[in-house]
């Protein structure tokens, strides 16, 4: 199985700052990875897919980079709906897909 | 906008089968062939678990860790589909989630999820 390690797994920022999270692949997955925002009680919200392409409706504050086993989601300018846990998720083929441990964006 | 709702017992006692059911409207689960419906799920203080998917056809595919003890079927008459999970035990107790993919992986619809506790 294709391993997903992110970190920091806690992130601790303010309004208007510039915020990094790290996604590394255990293997090659070329741009096979999304990126959700979760809150608790809530369905996980689809940001970003294919590294970086911002699904429909979701701010441009957010984006995505990276290819093969390095990737990394930014947000530009936190805003007070951004404080949430952030998971990757590699959906290459011929391989389960499998999620990161999640990174907890704080106050 | 299609949305989908998980049903289902809450509460399994250890050894028995978890069965979950995700209704779909706004939309048809036949609408598209190359759309898979799936099953996610995060045990307490953990990250999220893909579980498998299922296409409206019937084929499967399951997380192999827990292939031997996982069913998945679609009714495509109720616009449902279903979640069997054999011989739980404590780990089983999560939030399971039902979603889509857009044929290529990645889940952009999901359901508000339900929590299912494995407890004699």
């Amino acid at each position: 199985d294709i391993q997903m390690t992110q970190f920091p797994s806690t992130l601790s920022a303010s309004i208007g700052d510039r915020v990094t999270i790290t996604c590394r692949a255990s293997q090659n997955i070329l741009t096979y990875l999304a990126w959700y925002q979760h809150k608790p009680g809530k369905a996980p919200h689809l940001l970003i897919y294919k590294a970086s392409t911002l699904e429909i409706g979701v701010p441009t504050r957010f984006s995505g980079s990276g290819s093969g086993t390095e990737f990394t989601l930014t947000i530009s300018s936190l805003q007070p709906d951004d404080f949430a846990t952030y998971y990757c998720q590699q959906y290459s083929s011929y391989s389960p897909y499998t999620f990161g441990q999640g990174t907890k964006l704080e106050i | 906008q299609l949305q989908l709702q998980e049903s289902g017992s809450g509460l399994v006692k250890p050894s028995q089968t978890l069965s979950l059911t995700c209704s779909v409207s706004g939309g048809s689960i036949i609408s598209n062939g190359a759309y898979s419906w799936g099953w996610i799920r995060q045990s307490p203080g953990k990250g999220l678990e893909w579980i498998g998917y299922i296409y409206y056809s019937g084929s499967t595919y399951y997380n192999p860790s827990l292939k031997n003890r996982v069913t998945m079927s679609v009714d495509t008459s109720k616009n449902q589909f279903s979640l069997n999970l054999s011989s739980v035990t404590a780990a089983d107790t999560a939030i399971y989630y039902c979603a889509r993919d857009r044929s290529s992986g990645y889940w952009v619809y999901w359901g508000q999820g339900t929590l299912v506790t494995v407890s004699s």
